[in-house]
């Protein structure tokens, strides 16, 4: 079964300086690679998703991502991150049928500081 | 993208009650999802309902604990049973979209003292 390592549990950053929230993955198919976003008391955002295609892929709010098929990893990055950044981060992984076998990393909190 | 409402948003319950979480979608889908969002972790999938069967649970979760309804395609509800402290959490209602995606419900903040 397929799994997500999330590596850092907490990322603290200052207002405009670029970010990094690191995503490994494993599993035996190919999968499909989310990354949601979790404001204080409210529930998860997709921000974005690779299925296929070009590694790197763009999100909401200048999120990208890339997915790193040797590395088995799903970074997440921001060249310039924001006060209202400030968020729970989750990195999960399907092997594709229609969400029931989505695994969720232990996500990462990013606290941007002005 | 699916838009998925829940009730209720949050809730103080005493030990030994029950409490029951109810999702509405705004579209008709094939399954939905719950998940148990604890206090500083991750998600956990409780159980996937699928309208005119039984709800399939993961380990670790018996139907006793957590019965789900899903009496049609657009709605679910959870039950979480004979309530501990234990079971404060976030509960989520999700569905899958068409590309694999989950869509979530605002979550239902459970404190049980």
């Amino acid at each position: 079964a397929q799994s997500v390592t999330q590596l850092d549990s907490q990322v603290p950053v200052f207002e405009e300086a670029p970010v990094e929230l690191r995503c490994n993955y494993s599993s035996s198919v190919s999968v499909y690679l989310f990354w949601y976003v979790q404001y204080p008391n409210q529930g998860l955002q997709l921000l974005l998703k690779y299925l296929s295609g070009s590694t790197l892929v763009k999100g909401i709010n200048g999120f990208e991502a890339e997915f790193n098929k040797s590395q088995t990893s799903f970074h997440l990055r921001k060249p310039s991150v924001h006060i209202s950044d400030t968020a729970e981060y989750f990195c999960a992984v399907s092997e594709g049928f229609m969400g029931n076998d989505m695994r969720f990393g232990a996500g990462t909190r990013l606290t941007v500081k002005p | 993208s699916a838009v998925i409402s829940q009730k209720p948003s949050r809730d103080i319950c005493q030990r030994g009650t029950s409490l029951t979480i109810q999702c509405q979608v705004d579209s008709q889908v094939t399954m939905m999802f719950w998940y148990r969002q604890q206090p500083g972790q991750s998600l956990t999938l409780i159980a996937t309902a699928n309208q005119g069967s039984e709800a399939t649970y993961e380990s670790g979760f018996v139907i006793d604990k957590f019965p789900i309804s899903r009496p049609n395609l657009t709605f679910s509800t959870l039950t979480v049973s004979n309530m501990s402290p234990e079971d404060s959490s976030i509960y989520l209602c999700s569905v899958g979209g068409p590309n694999t995606e989950a869509f979530f419900g605002q979550g239902t903040r459970l404190t049980v003292v």
